[in-house]
């Protein structure tokens, strides 16, 4: 069965610095794999997503993410944060010819002014 | 604009009652899922429709229902038997197709008394 491993629940990071979001999949086939962004109370919103094309994948608001088969990661960063990016984000795979999604348990970014 | 509605966006029950989530979308989208959603946990699936009356369980089924009757809806029950109902509840919606994105609605936080 397909997974996704997200370290340290909480992470602090300056506004302006580089935000870097690790996330490790397994998966016994070619992965799919995404992150989406959580703001509080609100639902889940795709930042981007990986589908075997370029390994390195730019989303939205200045966010990428790079793939890379021989360390099974997908991290995502942003070169500079801005308060506006304080909010829960979620790596998840889909692997194995169904529609279904295995979420990691999410980073919970604070951005220090 | 197309999307996906869940209601109420928060609900209060007394313990050992039933009650109904709504999810409805507008997407055109075959496949649904509800998820439950709790604090340093990530998203886990509850259960997930493919098509039009017809279902799976995800990985935490127990203590919940579902129905598909329609294309656009796709409701959850969570019964008395459900031991810790108190959760924030995501919908989300897909194309029946690998490597598609889900679409999340905003969410139900459900409370029990």
């Amino acid at each position: 069965a397909q997974s996704v491993t997200q370290l340290g629940s909480h992470v602090s990071v300056s506004e302006g610095a580089l935000v870097l979001l690790r996330c490790n999949y397994s998966s016994s086939v070619p992965p799919y794999l995404f992150w989406y962004v959580q703001y509080p109370n609100q639902g889940l919103q795709l930042l981007l997503k990986y589908t075997s094309a370029a390994t390195l994948v730019k989303g939205i608001n200045g966010f990428e993410a790079e793939f890379k088969k021989s360390e099974t990661s997908f991290h995502l960063t942003k070169p500079s944060a801005h308060m506006r990016d304080a909010a829960e984000y979620f790596c998840a795979v889909a692997s194995g010819g169904n529609n279904r999604l295995a979420f990691g348990k999410g980073n919970q970014v604070v951005v220090i002014p | 604009d197309g999307g996906i509605t869940q209601s109420p966006k928060y609900l209060f029950r007394k313990e050992g009652q039933n009650v109904t989530l709504s999810c409805e979308q507008n997407l055109n989208h075959d496949a649904m899922y509800w998820y439950r959603q709790d604090p340093g946990q990530g998203l886990r699936l509850i259960y997930y429709s493919q098509i039009v009356n017809d279902f799976q369980k995800g990985d935490i089924a127990e203590g919940y229902s579902v129905s598909r009757e329609k294309k656009e809806s796709f409701p959850l029950t969570v019964t008395s038997a459900q031991k810790n109902p108190t959760a924030f509840y995501l919908c989300a919606s897909s194309i029946r197709r690998q490597a598609n994105e889900q679409f999340f609605g905003p969410g139900t936080r459900l409370t029990v008394l």
